[in-house]
């Protein structure tokens, strides 16, 4: 699998934009690009994901650069509810079935 | 619809027991994960099936480990004999079907601790 390189941690102030950075330089053509995030005491859950073109979804947005290799998960407006870690996963059809988590970004939002 | 539901939410047993954690995807389904997470490796697949049939056991730490799934609204995850390295948070996932562009929807977790 490609692997992917998350920041181990950020911070935001509440009622901010995050933008969340994900690096897969060795990303294939068929690998979709999907973000979870695991809430304290929670499963995972899933978040976004995208290809090629930059998706919207109702939680945020997902911006992927031309050549595919770094992507950026944006929260609009941070709530303390969103302080989890955020994984970013390569998936292909070789790997479909299995979510390859790595240590993901731990964001903490401050009030 | 109610998720994916786990059972039990916490299981504290002693060194040696057998322990059976238990699972329902959501209706509908046809794919059926078990990750196990610890601290010092994350969320790693155990298992994973589909329309019931086990596709890849490749991450089940051992034989003492064994996962069933008897129809499509049932599974297990049994451990015996249990060790003191078992202790981990055990998460049960359910998908459409099992292809890069759908999302797995997870359940709240199984905590087990062996003693």
């Amino acid at each position: 699998d490609a692997k992917t390189t998350q920041p181990n941690s950020m911070e935001s102030n509440e009622e901010e934009p995050v933008h969340l950075p994900c690096n897969h330089s060795t990303i294939s053509g068929t690998d979709y690009i999907h973000w979870y995030r695991q809430l304290p005491s929670q499963g995972p859950e899933y978040v976004i994901h995208g290809l090629t073109s930059n998706v919207n979804n109702r939680m945020a947005s997902l911006a992927i650069a031309e050549d595919r290799k770094s992507s950026t998960l944006i929260l609009h407006r941070a709530t303390l509810r969103d302080a989890a870690v955020y994984y970013c996963i390569l998936r292909d059809e070789q790997s479909g079935y299995a979510l390859n988590f790595g240590k993901g970004t731990s964001l903490l939002v401050t009030p | 619809d109610a998720g994916v539901i786990q059972s039990p939410r916490h299981e504290v047993t002693e060194m040696g027991q057998e322990v059976t954690l238990r699972c329902k995807p959501i209706s509908g389904h046809n794919s059926l994960f078990w990750y196990r997470q610890t601290m010092m490796r994350g969320l790693e697949l155990l298992i994973y099936f589909n329309n019931n049939v086990p596709i890849d056991d490749s991450g089940m730490p051992e034989d003492r480990f064994s996962a069933k799934m008897p129809n499509a609204s049932f599974s297990t995850l049994k451990i015996q004999p249990s060790e003191p390295r078992d202790s981990a948070v055990y998460f049960c996932a359910s998908s459409p079907a099992a292809v890069d562009y759908n999302e797995q929807f997870f359940g709240p977790g199984t905590r087990l601790t062996v003693l």
